[in-house]
């Protein structure tokens, strides 16, 4: 089955804002809540955003999710070397009836 | 503050039944729905299903539906995995998690992971 499709890489520098962008159709985004998750490699999904633009507690403001159309973001302001890891985004898709994953977006942190 | 542990073989053998569990401590099943997950090697995230606390309640991804069951045990705090006729294909760290409504949407609990590889 297709994902939602993400960029596999974007880069910023400490301080800046980015935005990391995931693209799917009218059955999943278009309808849907939107999740976004940060994954360090071998390990567990971290909830970053969920139904589209909230944050779970203990989630910085620096975090924040929208959407339009058929296409969602996750912005990322003050960049910290920290933030270095991989972003996925995630939303229900009323056709294939499954949860779909982006595949993923590894920020760099220059 | 609830915690998930999935366990289970790290090795299954092709043709074979996958079998493991997630144990939630720090709180109970009541109320959530819980998912599994798998994500092989290097490779993007995949919803195996959910099931309610209950018991009452399940859904499968459609591509996984003939081979998987997702089970709970609430007297014992267990949420089971069972995925039969395994190949290569379902080599993957997987992964439990909780969702207070499932919209597909905002898991926000989730297990470190078991790594199951399917080989002779």
């Amino acid at each position: 089955q297709s994902g939602l499709t993400q960029a596999p890489s974007t880069s910023g520098t400490p301080g800046q804002r980015i935005t990391i962008s995931c693209s799917g159709s009218t059955s999943n985004i278009g309808s849907n809540a939107v999740s976004w998750y940060q994954q360090v490699p071998g390990t567990a999904p971290r909830l970053l955003i969920y139904s589209t633009n909230l944050r779970p507690s203990g989630v910085p403001d620096r975090f924040s999710g929208s959407k339009s159309g058929t296409s969602a973001s996750l912005a990322i302001s003050g960049l910290q070397s920290e933030d270095e890891t991989d972003y996925i985004c995630a939303a229900w898709d009323d056709s294939l009836n499954v949860v779909l994953f982006g595949g993923g977006t590894k920020l760099a942190v220059l | 503050q609830v915690q998930l542990q999935e366990s289970g073989p790290g090795l299954v053998k092709p043709s074979e039944t996958l079998s493991l569990t997630c144990t939630v401590s720090g709180g109970s099943l009541d109320k959530y729905y819980w998912s599994w997950f798998r994500q092989p090697p290097r490779k993007g995230l995949e919803w195996i299903g959910y099931i309610y606390y209950s018991g009452t309640t399940k859904k499968y991804s459609p591509s996984l539906n003939s081979r998987v069951t997702i089970s709970v045990d609430s007297s014992r705090n267990l949420l089971s995995l069972r995925l039969t006729s395994v190949t290569a294909a379902d080599t993957a760290f997987y992964f439990c998690a909780r969702v207070e409504y499932f919209t597909g949407d905002g898991f926000d609990i989730w297990g470190q992971g078991t790594l199951v590889s399917v080989s002779s």
